[in-house]
Order: C-alpha cells, then structure tokens, then sequence
C-alpha cells in the first residue's frame, strides 16, 4: 500500500523559513517523479512543484520560483519542500504526491506574524 | 500558463440524478486531463485520468469524456457519498494547472 506521509508544517512569521518532508513507502521511491501541492483555507487546489523521478528536473509555479525548492533523497524515500521568504499567502495545507493518483493527508502551514 | 474554466461553480441537486461538470482549457491539453473529487478536510482522489480512463476501484457511474480544449465529467444517479467539490487538472504542461472547482450540495 502506497503511504505519504508529510511533517513539518506549523505556524511560521512572514520572512521566515520552513522545511516540508514527505516519507513515503509502499513504492520503489527513486522510479518515480513527486509534487506538492498546496490548497489556502477555503480556496481550490494549486500545484507548487515538480521534482523528476531522479531529482535532475524540477518545476515551480511563477510565484514560489527563487523562494521555494523541491528535492528528494531516493535513499531514505523522502521528499522535501524548502520554503524561504515565506509569505502570509503561502499559508496553505500541503499535499505530497505522487501524481495523479497517490496523495498524502497533507499538512498545514500557517505564516502569520 | 493554462487556464482550466469549471463550470458551474456549484450544483445544487437530487440523489439518484445525473450530473455533468465541465472544464474547458484555454488552449489543447490533447486528453492530458485528471479529474478529481475531494471532501471536506481529505485530500483529493483521482477519478478519471487521461480525460476517459476510470481510475481503478472509482464506481463506473463515474465517467470521463472530451478533446481537445472542452472535457467533462458525468456522475449517473448520483449517490450520498458523491457530496464532495470536484476538479480537473491539465496534466499536459507546466503549470500543472487546476480548474477552479465545482461544489456539488443537496437540494
């Protein structure tokens, strides 16, 4: 059974960093490309990021590009989402996933001062 | 970047009736479409892929159809556990962008 598990969110100032991961389990990790995506309270679903099954290629939405980066360690199975500068409208759950099917229960981030 | 244009962007409906949502890409996504259906405070869950494909252990009231620009997404006779907000996703080009959503309620 495919698992994601992400930790690492919380409450966070504006201006601050914070570091997302993402375990997974139940799949042969390195073989696969991984996303995160996010959703604002009340609001739709937005992808974030993009990393290739081998961390070669990665991908960002315009407004996370120079603050945000994806990376993976295929030897622990673990998936990442280094957050700087950190904006109130970053604040938002995040998703995990292996698209298009497999997805994390996701965790929250809040930046608020 | 891909705009994905849902409509309606809620449905107010009866159990038992049939429902069709609509996405329309505003360029080709040559069948690069997932749908998804979400409920409230649980991540999403893949429906339909590649604009037609059920996703395996989706129930076949659940059905994908389009081309091109234009996709839609059927629900016959629409069952209790269908409440949910339900969206499509260009999976053809980066941004990976989704449609604004449809929120299905009971009348």
């Amino acid at each position: 059974e495919v698992q994601l598990v992400e930790s690492g969110g919380g409450l966070v100032q504006p201006g601050r960093s914070m570091k997302l991961s993402c375990a997974a389990s139940g799949f042969t990790f390195s073989n696969y490309g991984m996303a995160w995506v996010r959703q604002a309270p009340t609001k739709g679903l937005e992808w974030v990021a993009t990393i290739s099954y081998d961390g070669s290629s990665t991908y960002y939405r315009d407004s996370v590009k120079g603050r945000f980066t994806i990376s993976r360690d295929n030897a622990k199975s673990t998936l990442y989402l280094q957050m700087n500068s950190l904006r109130s409208e970053d604040t938002a759950t995040y998703y995990c996933t292996r698209a298009p099917r497999d997805w994390g229960q996701g965790v929250m981030v809040t930046v608020s001062s | 970047d891909i705009q994905m244009t849902q409509s309606p962007s809620s449905l107010s409906v009866s159990l038992g009736d049939n429902v069709t949502f609509t996405c329309e890409a505003s360029e080709n996504i040559y069948g690069f479409l997932a749908w998804y259906q979400q409920k409230l405070g649980k991540a999403p869950k893949l429906l339909i892929y590649g604009a037609t494909n059920l996703e395996d252990g989706v129930p076949t009231r659940f059905s994908g159809s389009g081309s091109w620009t234009n996709y839609s997404l059927t629900i016959s006779s629409l069952e209790p556990e269908d409440i949910a907000t339900y969206y499509c996703q260009n999976n053809h080009v980066y941004p990976l962008t989704f449609g604004s959503g449809t929120k299905l309620e009971i009348k």
